[in-house]
Formats: C-alpha cells, structure tokens, sequence
C-alpha cells in the first residue's frame, strides 16, 4: 500500500520560531510536493522537488524553504513562523511522467502559529 | 501559468440524485485532468482522472468529462449516496508539472 507520511498532525509554534515539516514517502517517487491548503482557495503550491538535492518554487514560496537530502524525504522549513503562515500543509508525491501521473497525498499537518 | 476555477463552491443533493462539478482551466498546455476527494480529517485521494486525448471517462458512478476547445471539465456522479459527502478538487497539470488544483466543491448528499 502506497503511503505519504507527515511527522505531525498538529502543531502549534510561536511566531518567529523555525518550523520544520517532514514528510516520508516509501513508493520511490520522483517528484515531491509541498502545498498549503485555505478554505475557499483549495491547495496551492509552495515548493516541489523533481530529484534529489532539486527544488523549484511554486506560486506561494515566500517565508518557506524545503530541504530534500534523501529522495524520500522532502522537508518544509518556515523561518520564521508568522500568524498567517497558520493553514493545513499537504505533502504529495509521484512518478515523473510527461502524460501526468497520481499525486499521492500525506493525511496533512495542521500548523497553528501563534 | 496555470489557473484552475471550480463551480460551485457547495453542493447539497438529496441521496440518489446527481451531482455536477465543473472546473475551467486557462493553460491549453495542460494534458491531465484529475478529481480528488478529500474526506474530513484526510489527505485528498484520486478518484478519478482523465487525459487530454479522451473526451470521457466512467467508474461505475462517476464520470468525467472534457472539452479541450473550451477548456472545461466535469465530474458527475450518479445515484449519489451519503458516503459520497467530501470536498472534491479538480485539478490540471502541463506535461511535469505541478499539479494545479481548483477551489473545492464541499457536496453535501442528504439521507
């Protein structure tokens, strides 16, 4: 069975702390994915990694940074935690294919900064 | 880049009935079309996907279709049931690229 897994259902962080999301994925995938889920404006993407080591930013990185050392581990850094950085973080991964392939989603990490 | 609309934002139906979402996309580059569910207290899960070459797509009592001249697509489902109460996510993707999700759809299936 395949599985995304998020280190943390909850967190609650003070504003100006360094937060780190971790996520672990076991199927090999290429691609790794970090969006932020708001109500009423679906999932948006932050950052996302094609290859070890390789990131690119997506629509919303500022106050965000990822680290992928190992190919199944890609982890979501925010500097310095403001309040409006409090949302749902959802980790994904896939297959690299140029017809387009399956995310496959972690259960999500609740992050509440305050 | 991409940019995914989705209508409406909620959808109540009485058990048995249909539902309809439907999702526009701007980027004529994009190739595939999937919906997820996203049940409460979970991660969104594929339920079904469609690439640019197939006009429609059927599982059982779900269906998808897609119009690449208009750039919109849809997702029905038939003979709803309780269990089918979720937000669903349209989204669309250009050959490697991230997926771009829409809004969400919270639907509502009434007993």
């Amino acid at each position: 069975d395949v599985k995304v897994t998020q280190s943390s259902r909850y967190l609650v962080k003070r504003t100006g702390e360094k937060v780190f999301l971790e996520c672990v994925q076991d199927m090999d995938h290429e691609n790794m994915f970090w969006y932020r889920q708001d109500p009423g404006l679906g999932l948006r993407l932050i950052y996302f990694s094609y290859d070890v080591k390789m990131k690119e930013k997506g629509d919303i990185p500022e106050g965000y940074s990822v680290s992928r050392e190992k190919k199944e581990r890609f982890s979501l850094i925010l500097e310095s935690a403001s309040t409006n950085q409090t949302s749902m973080y959802l980790c994904a991964s896939s297959l690299v294919d140029r017809e387009g392939t399956e995310a496959f989603f972690g259960q999500g990490t609740r992050l509440t900064v305050v | 880049g991409e940019n995914v609309e989705q209508h409406p934002s909620t959808l109540s139906v009485q058990e048995g009935d249909s539902a309809v979402i439907k999702c526009t996309y701007s980027d004529s580059a994009s190739n595939y079309f999937p919906w997820y569910k996203q049940e409460l207290g979970k991660g969104p899960q594929l339920i079904i996907d469609i690439r640019s070459n197939v006009g429609e797509k059927k599982d059982q009592r779900i269906a998808v279709t897609l119009n690449k001249t208009a750039k919109h697509f849809s997702l029905h489902i038939t003979e709803t049931q309780p269990e089918d109460s979720a937000v669903y996510f349209c989204a669309a993707s250009a050959g490697r690229r991230a997926l771009t999700f829409g809004s969400g759809t919270r639907l509502q299936v009434q007993p």
